[in-house]
């Protein structure tokens, strides 16, 4: 079964850095497009980047430059991390894996980035 | 960068068909095969329903449909029932990214 844990979110002040891990389970992460998706509160999805298979990488301009997705394939976990982060980078963040469309099959849970001094 | 145009709610009785649209331009939806519908109750993580324009992943219900012409992508829900009341985004392809809809809440009255 494909699984999704997402972990390190929480209260970060403006200008601070965090990095946001997904566990995965029932696959390997190195095989697959993976990508991170924000939503924050009461508002719609916002895609946020994306690493391929063959570890290319790609990111929305609103994250471009403080961002930065990787993975570790021993531990089969993906990461995203966040610098210089501002009030509107306030977000549910979701790990999920993609086809190789880019159409998402599988979601975490998410995980709340707050953003606020 | 610009998200897809979506209208902000679409309604319908139980039992009618609903369409949701979703406009792109040539450097999305119209450029690529690769659209996408997710749907999202509250609280939840969304869920795939449709992906490469038409295509209904294993589980999903044969009620719902893709289409695309142009730079347009609809999604059409016959057979309303209670348990589609929720968000739904659609999301496309372009070269070296992708990007969403503006979502659409679809109430079942």
């Amino acid at each position: 079964e494909v699984q999704l844990v997402e972990s390190g979110g929480g209260l970060i002040q403006p200008g601070g850095s965090l990095r946001l891990s997904c566990a995965a389970s029932g696959f390997t992460v190195s095989n697959n497009y993976m990508s991170w998706v924000r939503q924050a509160p009461g508002k719609g999805l916002e895609w946020v980047s994306v690493i391929y298979s063959g570890s290319a990488t790609y990111y929305a301009d609103s994250v471009k430059g403080r961002f930065t997705i990787s993975r570790d394939n021993s531990k089969n976990t993906l990461y995203l991390q966040m610098n210089s982060l501002r009030a509107e980078d306030t977000a549910v963040y979701y790990c999920a894996r993609a086809l190789g469309t880019g159409d998402i099959d599988h979601w975490g849970q998410g995980t709340l980035v707050t953003v606020s001094s | 960068q610009s998200a897809l145009t979506q209208p902000a709610s679409v309604s319908g009785s139980p039992g009618q068909s609903i369409t949701i649209s979703c406009t792109g331009t040539s450097s999305d939806i119209g450029g690529y095969n690769y659209v996408s519908w997710y749907q999202q109750h509250p609280g939840k993580a969304p869920k795939l329903m449709i992906y490469e324009v038409n295509k209904r992943p294993s589980g999903v219900s044969d009620r719902l449909s893709g289409s695309k012409s142009g730079n347009t992508a609809s999604l059409t829900i016959s057979g309303l029932q209670a348990e589609d009341e929720a968000d739904y985004y659609c999301s496309s392809y372009t070269s070296t990214s992708y990007v969403f809809g503006t979502g659409t809440k679809v109430t079942v009255l």
